[in-house]
């Protein structure tokens, strides 16, 4: 079945230092790969997606490349700041699984001043 | 456009007890999905719907789960005689159901179970 391996948190960062949490996947046929990331006390939002090999998804100064031969997906930022404190999820969906979600097990990320 | 909400956003309960969440999708999104989160965990894959067609359910939902979505906009999941292991966040999430599919997520629905 498919599956999602992210690392381990806490990861503790100083403002403006460079972010990056890795993800990689196991999936039987080819998925689309997202980033979703949930801030203190709100509901899970899509960071980031990529629907195909190569491809880059970017948002508020975050990327993630589509890397079929490595199987990752791996989430960076060159200038973290305090407000990018959050849990991150990367997850992986599969259009003949009827698109269902499948996730990682999240990463705190702490953005200290 | 408001968003995927959900009520409660808490529910306390004691074991034994039935209860109902509600979850009123995205309007025009054709698709409906139902995860839970346990603390510190990603969330699982519960069950999801195409309109008013349940189309898949998870291992984890046992008997005594059960989810509808009647006219194929707003669905509900009822878990009969709650257990303290089914204390979690249940989150709702709909979508358009197109190819390159985006989940938008709801606030959850915290149910602790006593």
């Amino acid at each position: 079945g498919n599956s999602v391996t992210q690392m381990e948190g806490p990861v503790t960062l100083s403002e403006e230092a460079f972010l990056t949490i890795n993800c990689t996947y196991t999936a039987t046929g080819y998925p689309s790969l997202f980033w979703y990331v949930q801030y203190p006390g709100e509901g899970l939002q899509l960071l980031l997606k990529a629907t195909k090999a190569d491809d880059k998804g970017s948002n508020k100064g975050f990327e993630a490349t589509y890397r079929k031969e490595t199987t990752s997906f791996h989430l960076e930022k060159g200038s973290v700041q305090v407000s990018d404190s959050a849990v991150y999820f990367c997850a992986l969906s599969e259009k003949a699984a009827g698109n269902k979600l499948t996730f990682g097990g999240g990463t705190r990320v702490l953005v200290k001043p | 456009d408001t968003g995927v909400s959900q009520n409660p956003r808490h529910k306390i309960t004691k074991r034994g007890q039935n209860v109902t969440f509600r979850c009123d999708p995205i309007s025009e999104h054709n698709r409906l999905y139902w995860y839970r989160q346990t603390l510190g965990q990603g969330p699982e894959f519960l069950t999801y719907f195409q309109n008013e067609a349940q189309l898949e359910k998870s291992r984890l939902l046992s008997d005594r789960f059960s989810a509808e979505r009647p006219k194929g906009s707003f669905s509900t999941l009822e878990i009969q005689r709650t257990e303290q292991g089914d204390s979690a966040m249940y989150l709702c999430a709909s979508s358009l159901g197109t190819v390159t599919d985006t989940q938008y997520f709801g606030p959850g629905t915290r149910l602790t179970v006593l």
